[in-house]
């Protein structure tokens, strides 16, 4: 039973490039949202998918948006880079209205020069 | 707007003894989740243990068990018989009730680092 897979697991981008993250969720799930981790901080929730459309969003800037496809995977994109947007990238998975279960990802460390 | 408290920045404990890893919270709602992540050196958060407000049992999952105490919003996270792997930083999680159900935004902690010593 695969979990929850991110990839790259590492990139290195430069300011005002754009960058896209993507997510599968664990088998069974159909909800997907994801984090920004800097560093030495907890996890900031950016926004949550269901059913292919945005549904909760946390406080990011429009440069984030994200996309959920029919097979429930998704992809975090991330326009205009800043240096400040260096972190790890962590996606999390769940079954819509389970409220004991979210599951994380490995992550992507994004590095901006 | 809820709020979790970890007051211990790092923790040192025996091989093979206990620890208890300490979380408050703060919250005006009487429906809510808790959960508790163990993010190794990896960046992986790895999913530990999930308490309801209305769980009238302490949750369990094998070594780790959640100390729930809810008139004084605490919940702490006790790891029985430490093991040299159990070395990573832990955080506390609360479900931000202000979207109502089946949200995914969890409120953070800033974390517990624990390290296990042989």
């Amino acid at each position: 039973d695969a979990g929850v897979t991110q990839s790259p697991t590492h990139l290195i981008k430069t300011r005002g490039q754009q960058v896209t993250l993507r997510c599968s969720p664990k088998s069974g799930h159909d909800t997907v949202s994801w984090y920004q981790q800097a560093l030495g901080q907890g996890p900031q929730f950016i926004f949550q998918y269901y059913e292919e459309e945005e549904r909760q969003r946390g406080n990011f800037p429009d440069r984030f948006s994200g996309h959920q496809y029919p097979n429930y995977s998704s992809e975090l994109n991330v326009n205009a880079l800043l240096l400040g947007d260096s972190a790890l990238y962590l996606c999390a998975s769940s079954l819509f209205g389970e409220f004991g279960e979210l599951f994380f990802g490995e992550g992507s460390r994004l590095t901006v020069l | 707007a809820q709020k979790i408290t970890q007051t211990q920045p790092g923790m040192f404990v025996q091989e093979k003894e206990a620890v208890t890893l300490d979380c408050t919270y703060d919250t005006s709602d009487q429906s809510y989740g808790l959960f508790w992540y163990k993010q190794p050196s990896s960046g992986e958060m790895i999913f530990l243990i999930y308490q309801g407000s209305y769980d009238e049992q302490n949750a369990t999952e094998g070594r780790y068990s959640l100390n729930f105490q809810k008139a004084r919003k605490s919940a702490n996270l006790v790891i029985s018989a430490s093991q040299l792997g159990d070395s990573a930083m832990y955080f506390c999680a609360m479900r931000d009730t202000d979207y109502g159900g089946a949200t995914n935004k969890l409120i953070f902690g800033t974390g517990t680092l624990l390290a296990v010593q042989p």
